[in-house]
Protein backbone atom coordinates (compact mmCIF):
# COMPACT_ATOMS: atom_id res chain seq x y z
CA UNK A 1 0.00 0.00 0.00
CA UNK A 2 1.24 3.55 -0.68
CA UNK A 3 1.74 5.49 2.62
CA UNK A 4 3.23 8.24 3.50
CA UNK A 5 4.25 8.17 7.39
CA UNK A 6 4.66 11.04 9.88
CA UNK A 7 5.97 10.62 13.42
CA UNK A 8 5.07 11.98 15.68
CA UNK A 9 1.40 12.75 15.02
CA UNK A 10 0.64 14.27 18.04
CA UNK A 11 3.69 16.67 20.22
CA UNK A 12 3.63 19.45 22.91
CA UNK A 13 7.02 21.04 23.31
CA UNK A 14 8.06 23.71 24.87
CA UNK A 15 9.61 27.48 23.30
CA UNK A 16 13.04 26.55 22.17
CA UNK A 17 13.60 22.94 22.55
CA UNK A 18 14.40 21.54 19.22
CA UNK A 19 12.13 18.92 17.64
CA UNK A 20 12.14 17.07 14.23
CA UNK A 21 9.19 15.77 12.25
CA UNK A 22 9.53 12.67 10.45
CA UNK A 23 8.63 11.55 7.19
CA UNK A 24 9.08 8.67 5.19
CA UNK A 25 7.31 7.35 1.46
CA UNK A 26 7.33 3.75 -0.12
CA UNK A 27 6.68 4.65 -3.21
CA UNK A 28 10.12 6.11 -4.79
CA UNK A 29 8.91 9.37 -5.38
CA UNK A 30 11.43 12.61 -6.72
CA UNK A 31 9.24 14.84 -4.82
CA UNK A 32 8.31 15.36 -1.39
CA UNK A 33 7.06 19.02 0.44
CA UNK A 34 5.98 20.02 3.78
CA UNK A 35 2.69 21.91 4.68
CA UNK A 36 1.35 23.67 7.59
CA UNK A 37 -2.24 24.10 7.90
CA UNK A 38 -4.07 26.82 9.87
CA UNK A 39 -7.70 27.89 10.53
CA UNK A 40 -8.26 30.96 8.19
CA UNK A 41 -5.01 30.16 6.12
CA UNK A 42 -5.03 27.11 4.33
CA UNK A 43 -2.45 24.63 3.55
CA UNK A 44 1.29 26.90 2.77
CA UNK A 45 4.22 24.91 1.59
CA UNK A 46 7.12 25.30 3.61
CA UNK A 47 9.48 23.91 1.66
CA UNK A 48 10.06 21.38 -0.93
CA UNK A 49 12.54 18.48 -2.40
CA UNK A 50 12.34 17.84 -5.90
CA UNK A 51 14.88 14.86 -5.41
CA UNK A 52 17.82 13.44 -3.10
CA UNK A 53 20.21 16.61 -2.20
CA UNK A 54 17.60 18.84 -3.79
CA UNK A 55 15.60 21.13 -1.73
CA UNK A 56 14.19 24.89 -1.36
CA UNK A 57 12.02 27.46 0.38
CA UNK A 58 8.16 27.10 0.11
CA UNK A 59 6.03 30.34 0.98
CA UNK A 60 6.84 30.22 4.46
CA UNK A 61 9.66 28.47 5.51
CA UNK A 62 10.89 30.89 8.23
CA UNK A 63 11.77 29.42 11.10
CA UNK A 64 12.26 25.64 9.59
CA UNK A 65 14.95 23.56 8.19
CA UNK A 66 14.95 20.18 5.78
CA UNK A 67 17.08 17.42 4.59
CA UNK A 68 16.93 15.00 1.76
CA UNK A 69 20.08 12.74 2.18
CA UNK A 70 17.87 9.86 0.80
CA UNK A 71 14.48 9.24 -1.25
CA UNK A 72 12.42 8.05 1.18
CA UNK A 73 12.68 10.50 4.08
CA UNK A 74 12.05 13.96 3.96
CA UNK A 75 12.93 15.08 8.00
CA UNK A 76 11.49 18.43 9.04
CA UNK A 77 13.61 19.95 11.54
CA UNK A 78 12.25 23.09 14.06
CA UNK A 79 15.93 24.03 15.47
CA UNK A 80 14.12 26.62 18.27
CA UNK A 81 10.24 26.46 18.18
CA UNK A 82 7.71 29.30 18.63
CA UNK A 83 3.96 29.55 19.95
CA UNK A 84 3.63 30.82 16.44
CA UNK A 85 4.82 27.59 14.84
CA UNK A 86 1.68 25.80 17.16
CA UNK A 87 0.07 24.21 13.72
CA UNK A 88 -1.57 21.20 11.61
CA UNK A 89 1.73 19.61 9.52
CA UNK A 90 1.33 17.88 6.74
CA UNK A 91 4.22 15.84 4.30
CA UNK A 92 3.23 15.31 0.82
CA UNK A 93 5.03 13.26 -2.11
CA UNK A 94 4.63 13.25 -5.61
CA UNK A 95 6.10 11.66 -9.16
CA UNK A 96 8.55 13.76 -10.61
CA UNK A 97 6.87 16.37 -13.64
CA UNK A 98 3.34 15.74 -11.59
CA UNK A 99 3.57 17.93 -8.72
CA UNK A 100 0.08 19.02 -9.36
CA UNK A 101 -1.02 15.41 -7.81
CA UNK A 102 0.26 15.25 -4.16
CA UNK A 103 -0.82 12.63 -1.85
CA UNK A 104 -0.62 13.49 1.60
CA UNK A 105 0.35 11.89 4.74
CA UNK A 106 -1.62 11.77 7.65
CA UNK A 107 -0.77 15.02 9.42
CA UNK A 108 1.38 16.17 12.78
CA UNK A 109 -0.22 18.59 15.45
CA UNK A 110 2.27 20.50 17.19
CA UNK A 111 1.09 22.18 20.10
CA UNK A 112 4.82 24.91 21.36
CA UNK A 113 3.93 26.37 24.77
CA UNK B 1 -5.90 39.39 -2.83
CA UNK B 2 -5.55 36.07 -2.30
CA UNK B 3 -4.74 34.16 -5.30
CA UNK B 4 -7.18 31.33 -4.77
CA UNK B 5 -10.91 32.29 -2.57
CA UNK B 6 -13.00 29.81 -1.16
CA UNK B 7 -16.12 30.15 0.77
CA UNK B 8 -15.71 28.25 4.07
CA UNK B 9 -19.16 27.52 4.68
CA UNK B 10 -19.88 25.76 6.73
CA UNK B 11 -22.75 24.29 3.99
CA UNK B 12 -25.28 21.59 5.19
CA UNK B 13 -27.24 20.06 3.50
CA UNK B 14 -29.98 16.96 3.07
CA UNK B 15 -28.69 13.59 1.89
CA UNK B 16 -29.32 13.35 -1.83
CA UNK B 17 -28.96 16.65 -2.22
CA UNK B 18 -26.66 18.23 -5.58
CA UNK B 19 -23.77 20.26 -3.85
CA UNK B 20 -21.68 22.90 -5.63
CA UNK B 21 -18.81 24.19 -4.14
CA UNK B 22 -17.14 26.66 -5.87
CA UNK B 23 -13.68 28.88 -5.88
CA UNK B 24 -12.49 31.78 -7.49
CA UNK B 25 -8.57 32.83 -8.56
CA UNK B 26 -6.59 35.09 -9.97
CA UNK B 27 -3.63 33.79 -11.79
CA UNK B 28 -4.24 33.31 -15.12
CA UNK B 29 -1.00 30.87 -15.20
CA UNK B 30 -3.19 28.03 -13.64
CA UNK B 31 -3.19 25.19 -15.49
CA UNK B 32 -4.11 22.25 -13.45
CA UNK B 33 -6.91 22.42 -11.35
CA UNK B 34 -7.27 20.06 -8.17
CA UNK B 35 -10.11 19.25 -5.60
CA UNK B 36 -8.89 17.39 -2.27
CA UNK B 37 -11.33 16.32 0.19
CA UNK B 38 -9.96 16.13 3.77
CA UNK B 39 -12.03 14.63 6.60
CA UNK B 40 -11.80 15.18 10.00
CA UNK B 41 -8.27 14.99 11.36
CA UNK B 42 -6.87 12.92 8.63
CA UNK B 43 -4.83 14.40 5.64
CA UNK B 44 -6.03 16.05 2.52
CA UNK B 45 -6.62 13.54 -0.35
CA UNK B 46 -7.03 14.11 -3.95
CA UNK B 47 -10.40 13.40 -5.32
CA UNK B 48 -9.94 15.07 -9.02
CA UNK B 49 -8.00 17.11 -11.24
CA UNK B 50 -9.02 18.70 -14.73
CA UNK B 51 -6.80 20.44 -16.96
CA UNK B 52 -7.10 23.67 -18.43
CA UNK B 53 -10.85 24.58 -19.27
CA UNK B 54 -13.82 21.84 -18.98
CA UNK B 55 -15.63 19.30 -16.92
CA UNK B 56 -14.66 16.03 -15.87
CA UNK B 57 -17.07 13.45 -14.46
CA UNK B 58 -16.09 11.10 -11.62
CA UNK B 59 -18.83 8.94 -10.47
CA UNK B 60 -20.87 11.37 -8.46
CA UNK B 61 -18.33 13.96 -8.74
CA UNK B 62 -17.94 16.69 -11.67
CA UNK B 63 -15.14 18.88 -11.16
CA UNK B 64 -15.43 22.09 -13.99
CA UNK B 65 -13.37 25.07 -15.02
CA UNK B 66 -14.12 28.33 -16.61
CA UNK B 67 -11.02 30.08 -17.15
CA UNK B 68 -12.64 33.07 -18.84
CA UNK B 69 -13.72 33.64 -15.47
CA UNK B 70 -11.70 31.97 -13.53
CA UNK B 71 -13.91 29.92 -11.63
CA UNK B 72 -13.98 26.28 -10.20
CA UNK B 73 -16.48 24.23 -9.22
CA UNK B 74 -17.04 20.99 -7.72
CA UNK B 75 -20.54 19.23 -8.18
CA UNK B 76 -21.41 16.22 -5.96
CA UNK B 77 -24.56 14.39 -6.99
CA UNK B 78 -26.60 12.18 -4.94
CA UNK B 79 -24.68 13.53 -1.67
CA UNK B 80 -24.20 10.97 1.21
CA UNK B 81 -23.17 11.29 4.84
CA UNK B 82 -19.58 9.93 3.79
CA UNK B 83 -18.93 12.78 1.92
CA UNK B 84 -19.20 15.24 4.65
CA UNK B 85 -15.58 16.54 4.81
CA UNK B 86 -13.91 20.10 4.49
CA UNK B 87 -13.21 20.25 0.61
CA UNK B 88 -10.28 22.55 -0.81
CA UNK B 89 -9.62 23.76 -4.35
CA UNK B 90 -6.16 23.71 -4.99
CA UNK B 91 -4.91 25.44 -9.39
CA UNK B 92 -1.76 25.01 -10.26
CA UNK B 93 0.60 26.62 -13.28
CA UNK B 94 2.67 23.55 -15.28
CA UNK B 95 5.29 22.46 -14.03
CA UNK B 96 5.33 24.86 -10.86
CA UNK B 97 6.41 23.29 -7.42
CA UNK B 98 3.62 23.57 -4.97
CA UNK B 99 -0.33 24.07 -5.02
CA UNK B 100 -1.86 27.19 -4.10
CA UNK B 101 -4.71 26.18 -1.75
CA UNK B 102 -8.37 27.80 -0.92
CA UNK B 103 -9.21 27.82 2.84
CA UNK B 104 -11.45 24.89 2.33
CA UNK B 105 -15.33 24.72 2.54
CA UNK B 106 -16.71 22.48 5.26
CA UNK B 107 -19.47 20.11 4.08
CA UNK B 108 -21.96 18.12 6.09
CA UNK B 109 -24.49 15.81 4.36
CA UNK B 110 -27.37 15.60 7.12
CA UNK B 111 -29.18 11.75 6.88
Amino acid sequence: EAQVTQNPRYLITVTGKKLTVTCSQNMNHEYMSWYRQDPGLGLRQIYYSMNVEVTDKGDVPEGYKVSRKEKRNFPLILESPSPNQTSLYFCARSPAGQTYEQYFGPGTRLTVT
Amino acid sequence: QKEVEQDPGPLSVPEGAIVSLNCTYSNSAFQYFMWYRQYSRKGPELLMYTYSSGNKEDGRFTAQVDKSSKYISLFIRDSQPSDSATYLCAPTPTGANNLFFGTGTRLTVIP
